[in-house]
């Protein structure tokens, strides 16, 4: 069955620094890949996701991830963050008509 | 993509009791799901709605504690029944709208079981 794995359960990192989140996947195939992240008290909201093609994909925020097929990994980057940036990381696979796999979340706080 | 609003976005009840749970989305959508997630927990699907026939549920998730109706492909309800401490967690409504392959979630339900 696929799985998902995030780690690192918390991360801290000062304003303005560079913030990578990492994400593995099992899949017998490659699957779409998605980062979504979650406020305190809100949804889920997508920040990017990879089905084919290009493996450096862009979203939203100034979110980048990478998929690297030999490693089985999706990991979350940004350059500098923000102190709105503060919340919680939720990588996802998924294929086809299968259902969501979600890893267990990186909660990121942003110290000043 | 789609709109979605899910009511109460919060509520406290006491153990015993039911609580139902709205999703309506502002497009026509064949799949809806709903999850649940615990505190400090990863999300967990509880069922997928389908329009027109029964929700299926995952293992361990049941119809007669989370029953599900599906009216139209536009409405959704879940309903947590003889609610225990144990149910105290946010309840997502989550979509799969055409052209799209990514989900989309409601703000999600924040229940507290007293």
């Amino acid at each position: 069955a696929q799985s998902v794995t995030q780690p690192d359960i918390h991360i801290t990192v000062s304003e303005g620094a560079s913030l990578e989140l990492r994400c593995n996947y099992s899949y017998g195939a490659t699957p779409y890949l998605f980062w979504y992240v979650q406020s305190p008290g809100q949804g889920l909201q997508l920040l990017l996701k990879y089905f084919s093609g290009d493996t450096l994909v862009q979203g939203i925020k100034g979110f980048e991830a990478e998929f690297k097929r030999s490693q089985s990994s999706f990991n979350l980057r940004k350059p500098s963050v923000h102190w709105s940036d503060a919340a919680e990381y939720f990588c996802a696979v998924g294929y086809g008509n299968e259902k969501l796999t979600f890893g267990t979340g990186t909660r990121l706080t942003i110290i000043p | 993509s789609a709109v979605i609003s899910q009511k109460p976005s919060r509520d406290i009840c006491q153990r015993g009791t039911s609580l139902t749970i709205q999703c309506q989305v502002d497009s026509q959508v064949t799949m809806m799901f709903w999850y649940r997630q615990q505190p400090g927990q990863s999300l967990t699907l509880i069922a997928t709605a389908n329009q027109g026939s029964e929700a299926t549920y995952e293992s361990g998730f049941v119809i007669d504690k989370f029953p599900i109706s599906r009216p139209n492909l536009t409405f959704s309800t879940l309903t947590v029944s003889n609610m225990s401490p144990e149910d105290s967690s946010i309840y997502l409504c989550s979509v799969e709208a055409a052209g799209f392959i990514e989900a989309f979630f409601g703000q999600g339900t924040r229940l507290t079981v007293v």
